[in-house]
C-alpha cells in the first residue's frame, strides 16, 4: 500500500522558472491537501480539494495553482518560482470527518530550493 | 483565530525517562486533535488522534490527552529511547471547516542515549 506519494523529493528552480510537483494517493481519500513548511514553523495550507473537480485556497495560495482531475491526483504547479517560495512542501490526503477513519496520511515532502 | 502552541521548542533529556509534549490551543471549538512525528528529511506520521469528545488515546508507549474547556493536550512517552528522537508536531481540525488542520510549530525530542 503506497499511501501518498509525491516528486520529486528535492529540486533547485531558478528565479522565475515554473514547475509542477505531483502528488497522488491510493487510499480513495476525497480529500486532498498541499502544505509549505518553513524551518521552525507549523505547517501552512496552501490550497485544498474535496474531491475531484473542486478544489479552494488555503492560508498561503498565491503563487501557486491546483488541479483535481481525478480522486487520486493533486498537482501543485508554481508559476514564476520567487526566493519566498523555497520550502519543504507536503500533501496529504484524508477521509471527511465521519467517513472512515479522520487520520491525515501525509507524501515524504519535497524540498524545493529557488535561487 | 485559531492558534496552536507547542512549548517547548526542543526538549533534550537521557534515555529512560518519562517525558511530556504540550500542546496548547486557542479556540476550543475542535472536531479533533492530531499528533504527528517528524523524522528529518521524512514526512510526517500520525501518531495518535484525539476525537473532540474523547480525553485521551494510547498507543504502546505514548499517551495522548486533551482537555478542551482548557484549550490543551500533552503527548506522554513512557521510558523514553533514542529512537524517540523526532520533533513531535500537534495540529487541531478546526469545526467549523472541516477541511483546515491548524499546526503547533513542534517540538524538537532528543533523546540522549
Amino acid at each position: 500500500n503506497a499511501g501518498v506519494t509525491q516528486t520529486p523529493k528535492f529540486r533547485i528552480l531558478k528565479i522565475g522558472q515554473s514547475m509542477t510537483l505531483q502528488c497522488t494517493q491510493d487510499m480513495n481519500h476525497n480529500y486532498m491537501y498541499w502544505y509549505r513548511q518553513d524551518p521552525g514553523m507549523g505547517l501552512k495550507l496552501i490550497y485544498y480539494s474535496v474531491g475531484a473537480g473542486i478544489t479552494d485556497k488555503g492560508e498561503v495560495p498565491n503563487g501557486y495553482n491546483v488541479s483535481r482531475s481525478t480522486t487520486e491526483d493533486f498537482p501543485l504547479r508554481l508559476e514564476l518560482a520567487a526566493p519566498s517560495q523555497t520550502s519543504v512542501y507536503f500533501c496529504a490526503s484524508s477521509h471527511p470527518p465521519g467517513q472512515g477513519l479522520p487520520e491525515a496520511f501525509f507524501g515524504q515532502g519535497t524540498r524545493l530550493t529557488v535561487v | 483565530k485559531q492558534e496552536v502552541t507547542q512549548i517547548p521548542a526542543a526538549l533534550s533529556v537521557p534515555e529512560g525517562e518519562n517525558l511530556v509534549l504540550n500542546c496548547s490551543f486557542t479556540d476550543s471549538a475542535i472536531y479533533n486533535l492530531q499528533w504527528f512525528r517528524q523524522d528529518p528529511g521524512k514526512g510526517l506520521t500520525s501518531l495518535l488522534l484525539i476525537q473532540s469528545s474523547q480525553r485521551e488515546q494510547t498507543s504502546g508507549r505514548l499517551n495522548a490527552s486533551l482537555d478542551k474547556s482548557s484549550g490543551r493536550s500533552t503527548l506522554y512517552i513512557a521510558a523514553s529511547q533514542p529512537g524517540d528522537s523526532a520533533t513531535y508536531l500537534c495540529a487541531v481540525r478546526r469545526a467549523d471547516s472541516n477541511y483546515q488542520l491548524i499546526w503547533g510549530a513542534g517540538t524538537k525530542l532528543i533523546i540522549k542515549p
